[in-house]
């Protein structure tokens, strides 16, 4: 059964801190995702990896950045958190051209 | 790039009756088109999907009707239950190293 984690379901941060998300999964994927989901614009890609120490620019990578230093780990950093990066975080895995898989996801409120 | 649009955004139908959800895609070498559920406070989950080499496809209750030379594909529910009730995304990819595209998706309540 695959699973996908993430380090946080809920996380209240103060406006100019750093933020990391983490995300971990046990299926030996090659790809690893970053979304943000917001009411009426579904979900949003913010970055991807397809392989250790690769990143992809999604749609929306401005204020975010991403590590991903082993296979089942993909982390996302907020540089420096703003209001208007509260929302919720998404992580998901998969095979090639497969079935993603999704973390139960990280509400992030930033004040 | 891909783009997908899905209609409607708000679907409210009767227990019992049938509802569809459409989805629009862009690019014609898009090649995989998965549907995911997501019920409120959990995360999206698969629940069907077609490749482009199959017009369509049905598991009990739910099918998916894919049309290549238009470009669109759609889901189909029929004798919806409340547990149908939730947000449905679909999805375009070409099969390689590119991501799924979603559409914004379809909020479904089931109306006993």
């Amino acid at each position: 059964d695959v699973k996908v984690t993430q380090s946080s379901r809920y996380l209240v941060k103060r406006t100019g801190e750093k933020v990391f998300l983490e995300c971990v999964q046990d299926m030996d994927h090659e790809n690893m995702f970053w979304y943000r989901q917001d009411p009426g614009l579904g979900l949003r890609l913010i970055y991807f990896s397809y392989d250790v120490k690769m990143k992809e620019k999604g749609d929306i990578p401005e204020g975010y950045s991403v590590s991903r230093e082993k296979k089942e780990r993909f982390s996302l950093i907020l540089e420096s958190a703003s209001t208007n990066q509260t929302s919720m975080y998404l992580c998901a895995s998969s095979d090639l051209g497969r079935e993603q898989f999704f973390g139960p996801g990280t509400r992030l409120t930033v004040l | 790039g891909e783009n997908v649009e899905q209609h409607p955004s708000t679907l409210s139908v009767q227990e019992g009756d049938s509802a569809v959800i459409k989805c629009t895609y862009s690019d014609s070498a898009s090649n995989y088109f998965p549907w995911y559920k997501q019920e409120l406070g959990k995360r999206p989950q698969l629940i069907i999907d077609i490749r482009s080499n199959v017009g369509e496809k049905k598991d009990q209750r739910i099918a998916v009707t894919l049309n290549k030379t238009a470009k669109h594909f759609s889901l189909h529910i029929t004798e919806t239950q409340p547990e149908d009730s939730a947000v449905y995304f679909c999805a375009a990819v070409v099969s390689g190293n590119t991501p799924l595209v979603f559409g914004k998706g379809t909020r479904l309540s089931v109306i006993a």
